[in-house]
């Protein structure tokens, strides 16, 4: 089955500087590729997706790049803020999507120091 | 509008009784997703359901795990008898449909934190 690796498990920054964060995906028959951050006592939110047939999506600061022949996808924070600090998962979605499974990497959690 | 609605937020029992835990997804949303989120092992998708129906609980731990879903409007999770290793935060999650995209993503609840002594 589909197994999702994530790096680094932990990340600390500046505010202001970029935050990268790599996860690595097994099944190629996977197309769809979510980010989520989850705050202290809080469910996992969307904050942005791919799909495969795209390489590169961005909303404001963050941005999400897929390499499918390598089977990796990153997100980028640009302009760091405190409020960015949070632990945030990937995820790849089994059998196409189709069937709604989605597998999470093991998170990162992400400190941005004033 | 409201998001996924879990509770209780907070469920500490000895080990031995029954847990229930109760999830009401977003109205309109087909499909229902619990999960189990423990330091180890990450979030891990323990079964889902599409138009009510149970399609995978592959993910189901144990026998002493059941879930249920009556109607479109409600969903249960329950471990019978529990045990101090299922402590972890359980969540629950729906989406439009079974298919995941951009236009009908995984929306979760803010979950259910289980300590079992």
């Amino acid at each position: 089955g589909e197994n999702v690796e994530q790096h680094p498990s932990t990340l600390s920054v500046q505010e202001g500087d970029s935050a990268v964060i790599k996860c690595t995906y097994s099944d190629s028959a996977s197309n769809y590729f979510p980010w989520y951050k989850q705050e202290l006592g809080k469910g996992p939110q969307l904050i942005i997706d791919i799909r495969s047939n795209v390489g590169e999506k961005k909303d404001q600061r963050i941005a999400v790049t897929l390499n499918k022949t390598a089977k990796h996808f990153s997100l980028h924070i640009t302009e760091t803020q405190p409020e960015d600090s949070a632990v945030y998962f990937c995820a790849a979605s089994t059998h196409g999507g189709s069937q709604g499974n989605l597998i999470f990497g093991k998170g990162t959690k992400l400190s941005v120091k004033p | 509008d409201a998001g996924v609605i879990q509770s209780p937020r907070h469920e500490v029992t000895e080990m031995g009784q029954e847990v229930t835990l109760r999830c009401k997804p977003i109205s309109g949303h087909n499909s229902l997703f619990w999960y189990r989120q423990t330091m180890m092992r990450g979030l891990e998708l323990l079964i889902y359901f599409n138009n009510n129906v149970p399609i995978d609980d592959s993910g189901m731990p144990e026998d002493r795990f059941s879930a249920k879903m009556p109607n479109a409007s409600f969903s249960t999770l329950k471990i019978q008898p529990s045990e101090p290793r299922d402590s972890a935060v359980y969540f629950c999650a729906s989406s439009p449909r079974l298919t995941v995209n951009s236009n009908q993503p995984q929306h979760f609840g803010d979950g259910t934190r289980l300590s079992i002594l």
